[in-house]
């Protein structure tokens, strides 16, 4: 089985601009989680689609936002980008209990 | 406020003996914990879980034992190998949430 994939895997954007990320999970995986890793804050939550609809949502600004397709691929946005938004995205799908990672994708705001 | 510590920011160990990563968390309310493994430039690989239900999870050279009245959970790797030099997390969750919450990691160095 295929494992999660992200696109891009890296991101160069100025301050302002706004930025699509995109994840396909796990075939038969309904759930779709996207995270930020920073080197100050670490691994923080950002939200989570299951059958297009968010059902949780961590403590990020309304800039960060996120919608799932039907076929349970995912994507995130940011807008308005600021230099603190520099970080390795990951997305992470799941059937049961566990979440499997996909590679990330770099961004890097300047 | 951190919920999920991993107070080691880095182990040294031997190859061939036994590592031992510790995790401590707050919140009474996770009832799940997972660790994971994860390289430079890649996504977090899923190791091992374990439910509050339980004490005591194996699967091959790894174990991870909790230890719920001291909210403490670690994870064994036993024989360690070159392999397993990688940063590891440990993640708790409320079952139903899926809202992992990370502990920093901690920087595992097997030496030969």
């Amino acid at each position: 089985k295929a494992g999660v994939t992200q696109t891009p895997r890296y991101l160069i954007k100025t301050r302002g601009q706004q930025v699509t990320l995109s994840c396909s999970p796990i075939s038969g995986h309904r759930s779709v989680s996207w995270y930020q890793q920073t080197p100050g804050q670490g691994l923080q939550f950002l939200f989570e689609y299951f059958s297009e609809t968010q059902r949780n949502k961590g403590n990020f600004p309304g800039r960060f936002s996120g919608r799932q397709f039907s076929n349970s691929r995912s994507e995130m946005n940011v807008s308005t980008l600021e230099l603190g938004d520099s970080a390795l995205y990951l997305c992470a799908s799941r059937a049961n209990y566990e979440q499997y990672f996909g590679p990330g994708t770099r961004l890097t705001v300047t | 406020d951190q919920q999920v510590k991993q107070n080691s920011p880095s182990l040294s160990v031997q190859e061939g003996r036994i590592s031992i990563l510790n995790c401590d968390y707050t919140n009474s309310m996770f009832d799940y914990f997972l660790w994971y493994k994860k390289y430079p430039a890649e996504g977090p690989t899923f190791l091992i879980s374990i439910s509050s239900i339980k004490d005591k999870n194996e699967d091959g050279r790894f174990t991870v034992f909790l230890n719920k009245s001291a909210k403490h959970l670690s994870l064994h790797i036993v024989p360690s190998q070159p392999g397993d030099s990688a940063v590891y997390f440990c993640a708790a969750d409320v079952q139903g949430a899926q809202k992992l919450v990370f502990g920093q990691g901690t920087r595992l160095t097997i030496n030969p």
